[in-house]
């Protein structure tokens, strides 16, 4: 069964400082994507990243970089010089080239220390 | 191009009372999802909606849930009679169908409407 693990329920960081946000996941299938959302306090789901399971470079977007390591099913977000509006939920989830569904991992809550 | 919007923003009820949530996705995209979002976890798909036709509810409690798509645009979610745990954010998504060279949709999501159910 296809599953999203997020290991870390909470993250305090400092600004500036570089943060790695876990996440592990499950599947059968060969094709699939890999995707990064962020919640602001404000409720509103924000895409930041996409990674393809056949992708052989890692993902980057500006201060976000995905480290893809297939064998071992990870795909972490990786937020370089963090800022204080980097503070919210993030939500890795998977997609599976057999449908149009996203599975969920729980979140890890991030907040930037000043 | 305008995103995913959706009303009301929040909503706040009494139990056994009847509540409806609206939701207009992107223009053009196929593909519509209702998630019910518990506080302190990851959103549960509730329906997808591919056009005006259900493609997956099973996860929708169909007791007291109701949700159409007429048209193949606009969609309502309802509930009827509200339970206490219904109180939630419920997220509407919307994505293009098939996008070439990409496993998995990337989901566009509205506002989000908070329910608290007394």
């Amino acid at each position: 069964a296809q599953k999203i693990t997020q290991t870390q329920p909470g993250m305090f960081v400092q600004e500036k400082e570089a943060v790695t946000l876990d996440c592990t996941y499950d599947t059968s299938d060969q094709s699939y994507g890999l995707f990064w959302y962020k919640q602001p306090s404000s409720g509103e789901m924000i895409f930041l990243i996409y990674q393809g399971s056949y992708d052989e470079q890692n993902a980057t977007e500006g201060r976000y970089s995905l480290n893809f390591q297939k064998a071992r099913k990870s795909a972490n977000l990786v937020i370089s010089a963090s800022q204080l509006g980097d503070s919210a939920m993030y939500f890795c989830a998977m997609g599976e080239e057999s449908n149009y569904q996203l599975i969920w991992g729980a979140g890890t809550k991030l907040i930037i220390k000043p | 191009e305008a995103g995913v919007a959706q009303s009301p923003r929040y909503k706040i009820i009494e139990k056994r009372q009847s509540v409806a949530f609206w939701c207009n996705p992107i223009s053009g995209h196929a593909t519509l999802y209702w998630y019910q979002q518990i506080l302190g976890q990851g959103p549960k798909l509730l329906i997808q909606f591919q056009n005006n036709g259900v493609v997956d509810d099973s996860q929708l409690p169909k007791d007291r849930f109701s949700a159409e798509r007429l048209k193949g645009v606009d969609s309502t979610l309802k509930i009827q009679p509200a339970k206490l745990e219904d109180s939630a954010v419920y997220l509407c998504a919307s994505s293009s169908w098939g996008r070439s060279g990409r496993a998995g949709n990337e989901q566009f999501f509205g506002p989000g409407t908070r329910l608290t159910v007394l």
